[in-house]
């Protein structure tokens, strides 16, 4: 198995809503990662957890919470978001740290 | 600060074209580089590079890494519509995991 499972894959939310981005991987990596991407631009880093701790938080707003329970499941809580958080939001995965990184197919996420 | 470069930005071909795809980077305490496809949703991993002058080759596609002019390069030869895609160069940065990617290049293969 070397998939990256993410879903929704689409998700239509108003500004108020509470909702969530489920991301699972069985292939054995430790490191787990949260990247946004817009139209026409490269994935940005949103969080990094190694080892399921939370290593890196890229200054990313507080309306994004990201939760990993255990060394397969990582998650990503949205609550209060804006119109411009509008975006494709990718998960990934990779052995330990930097490196072959596998990503999951992305939700399209829309905020109205 | 670190960066990594692609160029061209956009590129249209034809079927049966050769192209190639060039990655720059300054990274510091550089440890590899990283090709991927993007289609309409997930990158997908093409390459993997950390050692100077060896060519990696999977089918049509290959690729090679100049440490000491901080380049790489994707090459395509006989292009199809299906290599239709943007291609993203990257490289980690630091311990923790983080990608810093290229802006990609758009490239098109017309019948």
């Amino acid at each position: 198995d070397t998939e990256v499972t993410q879903t929704p894959k689409h998700l239509v939310m108003g500004m108020t809503n509470k909702k969530s981005l489920k991301c699972e991987q069985h292939m054995g990596h430790r490191a787990m990662y949260w990247y946004k991407q817009k139209a026409k631009k490269p994935p940005e880093l949103m969080f990094v957890y190694s080892y399921e701790k939370l290593s890196i938080n890229e200054s990313v707003p507080s309306r994004f919470s990201p939760e990993c329970p255990n060394s397969s499941l990582l998650n990503l809580h949205l609550h209060a978001l804006q119109p411009e958080d509008s975006a494709l939001y990718l998960c990934a995965s990779s052995l330990r740290g930097p490196g072959e990184a596998f990503f999951g197919q992305g939700t399209r996420l829309t905020v109205v | 600060e670190d960066k990594v470069v692609q160029s061209p930005l956009s590129l249209v071909v034809h079927e049966g074209d050769t192209v190639t795809l060039n990655c720059s980077y300054e990274v510091t305490n550089f440890r590899s580089l990283l090709w991927y496809k993007q289609e309409k949703k997930a990158p997908t991993f093409l390459f993997m590079l950390t050692s100077s002058g060896i060519e990696k080759k999977s089918g049509r596609l290959s690729s090679i890494l100049d440490k000491k002019e901080l380049f790489s390069i994707l090459n395509i030869t006989a292009t199809q519509t299906g290599d239709s895609a943007v291609y993203l160069c990257a490289a980690p940065r630091g311990q923790g995991g983080k990608l810093i990617f290229g802006q990609g290049t758009e490239l098109s293969v017309k019948p």
